[in-house]
């Protein structure tokens, strides 16, 4: 049971490509989560799922899009970086039911815009 | 809509030292409170939680109360550890909100031996 895993670590992008960050989880969730980490800025949610084929917006959505085409994977795109979306961006899912109501994390992926 | 604001840091103390991290939050009907770990180069753990009014939330020697009537769930321990190093979230799920979690902007913590 690995949990949530995101891919890749760590990435480097210059100003207007694109690059795809990989969320997956083997605990079977219905819902999962993207965040940013910045600094002094807590961790603000991108985007959300709330089942296979589902999506939805959270607080800073623009810039972003995702797709959710099977239930243990959460893909977040950027499809023209820009500096601004430098950060750690970590994939959460939940577990509800049973007294659990738990957001499990990944481990982030940081990414560097130059 | 929903928010949590808590203690800014840096907070800095030494080993066996007392440990409150300020917690307050603003949401509408009762939301579940919780607080989540995040060690150095790690994803966020949770820690503890509670989602009843005069609730304690436990955890490695943490603890936690949701005060209802004044809005807060102050983390605190008795005696810290070097190990404690590290950045503490208060968070909230509102009722009804696609199980969705409000972070207050962190807290660091280092301990020092």
């Amino acid at each position: 049971n690995a949990g949530v895993t995101q891919t890749p670590k760590f990435r480097v992008l210059k100003t207007g490509q694109s690059m795809t960050l990989l969320c997956a989880q083997d605990m079977n969730h219905e819902y999962m989560y993207w965040y940013r980490q910045d600094p002094g800025m807590g961790l603000r949610l991108i985007h959300y799922s709330v089942g296979e084929g589902t999506t939805a917006k959270g607080e800073v959505p623009d810039g972003y899009n995702v797709s959710r085409l099977k239930k243990q994977n959460f893909l977040l795109g950027l499809e023209s970086a820009a500096p601004s979306q430098t950060s750690v961006y970590f994939c959460a899912s939940y577990e509800e039911g049973g007294g659990k109501e738990t957001q499990y994390f990944g481990p982030g992926t940081r990414l560097l815009v130059l | 809509g929903d928010s949590v604001t808590q203690m800014e840091g840096p907070v800095t103390l030494s080993e066996e030292a007392f440990l409150t991290i300020n917690c307050t939050y603003t949401a509408t009907g009762y939301p579940s409170l919780f607080w989540y770990v995040q060690y150095p180069g790690e994803g966020l753990q949770l820690l503890l939680k509670a989602t009843k009014a005069d609730d304690k939330g436990s955890n490695k020697g943490f603890e936690a109360t949701y005060r209802k009537e004044t809005t807060s769930f102050h983390l605190e321990k008795g005696s810290v550890q070097v190990s404690d190093s590290a950045v503490y979230f208060c968070a909230l799920r509102g009722g009804g909100s696609n199980y969705k979690l409000t972070f207050g902007k962190g807290t660091l913590l280092t301990v020092n031996p």
